[in-house]
């Protein structure tokens, strides 16, 4: 059973912080990560793809993945209000189906 | 439009019927994806298409669910005999290549009575 586990939350962050979420995967053989962020009642959006070990970093936002520890973690600067949703970490094996995690619920306090 | 849709966007049954559930992707891209999201949990693969075939169907949960996408743009996911337990959101998503991030569609709320 391949599994994709984050920490459901809520995460409560002040306005301005660096919120930081996380994600560990069970598959060694996983190849490419994703976070998807879901506002209630909508559907998931895609925000950053990660394929590679190493950060990579998007405007406010910056993936991180270590394949060694099967950790992939995505870090929001100057929070904004506007960020507060849902989390989703996702994970492709290469079979093109995507496992998800439950997400993390994150809250910025204004 | 320059999204994934789906319709229709809510859609209430009684236990027993049968539901179909259009999804219409990003124009050019070939492959295709449907999920599943029930209240706090992430969405659940249910099948993945790459042009017309079923490359993946591994994710359905019986043979009551069925799939089609017989041009190789828009798929219609199908449900006979509809259970209490199908009540979720169906997700569509579509992608342009081979490992690449999959964009959702909005979803369609299903409940079944």
């Amino acid at each position: 059973q391949k599994e994709v586990e984050q920490n459901s939350g809520p995460l409560s962050v002040p306005e301005g912080a660096i919120a930081s979420l996380n994600c560990t995967y069970s598959d060694r053989v996983s190849q490419s990560f994703f976070w998807y962020r879901q506002y209630s009642g909508k559907s998931p959006e895609l925000i950053m793809s990660i394929y590679s070990n190493g950060d990579k970093e998007d405007g406010r936002f910056t993936a991180q993945l270590n394949k060694a520890s099967q950790y992939v973690s995505l870090l929001i600067r100057d929070s904004q209000p506007s960020d507060s949703a849902t989390y989703l970490c996702a994970v492709n094996d290469g079979n093109e189906k995507l496992t998800f995690g439950t997400g993390t619920r994150l809250t910025i306090i204004p | 439009g320059a999204g994934v849709s789906q319709t229709p966007s809510n859609k209430v049954t009684e236990k027993g019927k049968y539901v179909e559930l259009r999804c219409d992707p990003i124009s050019g891209h070939t492959a295709l994806y449907w999920y599943r999201q029930s209240l706090g949990q992430g969405p659940e693969f249910l099948i993945y298409f790459q042009g017309t075939g079923a490359a993946d169907d591994s994710g359905l949960p019986n043979d009551r669910f069925f799939a089609v996408r017989p041009e190789g743009s828009v798929s219609t996911l199908k449900i006979q005999r509809t259970e209490r337990g199908d009540s979720a959101v169906y997700l569509c998503a579509s992608s342009h290549a081979s490992g690449s991030g999959q964009f959702f569609g909005p979803g369609t709320r299903l409940t079944v009575l």
